[in-house]
């Protein structure tokens, strides 16, 4: 079946270092979406991407779809205290969308 | 504004014991979700519903039933519950294949 993974588990910085998860589908994906969902609290959609090499910016957050739409990234320049929180890519093959496992991110003031 | 809303919030079960989790959304939404959170596993998918009257199984959806009886409201029961369904779980709704909003969550504790 479909699988969805995403590295690295966790990761720690320093406030004002950057941050990059990564996200890795066995199959072609049809769309793929990123959710943050901070400590104790419920996902909350980010963005999606659909085309094939898209690239999307939210302020500090940089999202790509890579060229062969089986893999994506999510980049934070610059963390914040506030970007603390897990971030999971969730990817749509045929009916079904699959969640990666999460990177889970601490930054340290 | 509620969005999607989840009942209880905490719970604590003893071994065979059974519950209903409520979920409730006021976006008319056709497509009901309910998935379970473990640490390091990420989200999994219960069981979903498409619409109406409509269920079908998720990723892991032994132990668990589903009803949707109205299309605002969808249901997650446990007949007999086991230390395994320990877990966080999260309803979610969305119009067709577009992103998810989930509740609060309900927190479920099985002794």
């Amino acid at each position: 079946g479909q699988q969805v993974m995403q590295i690295p588990q966790y990761q720690h910085v320093q406030e004002g270092e950057d941050f990059t998860t990564y996200c890795n589908s066995s199959t072609t994906l049809s769309n793929i979406q990123w959710y943050k969902q901070r400590p104790g609290g419920h996902p909350v959609f980010l963005i999606q991407l659909v085309k094939s090499g898209e690239v999307k910016k939210q302020k500090r957050l940089t999202f790509q779809f890579g060229e062969a739409k089986k893999n994506s990234s999510l980049h934070i320049t610059a963390t914040q205290t506030t970007d603390v929180g897990t971030y999971f890519c969730a990817g749509t093959s045929g009916s079904r969308l699959t969640f990666g496992e999460g990177t889970q991110l601490t930054v340290n003031p | 504004n509620a969005g999607v809303t989840q009942t209880p919030k905490f719970r604590v079960l003893k071994t065979g014991q059974s519950m209903t989790l409520l979920c409730a959304q006021d976006m008319n939404h056709e497509y009901m979700y309910w998935y379970r959170q473990d640490p390091g596993m990420g989200l999994r998918l219960i069981h979903y519903s498409v619409g109406e009257g409509t269920t079908a199984k998720g990723e892991v959806p032994d132990g668990y039933n589903v009803s949707r009886l109205k299309k605002q409201n969808f249901l997650l029961g446990l007949e007999s519950a086991a230390p395994s369904q320990t877990s966080v779980y999260f309803c979610a709704s969305s119009y067709s294949r577009s992103p998810l909003h989930f509740g609060n969550g309900t927190r479920l504790t099985v002794t």
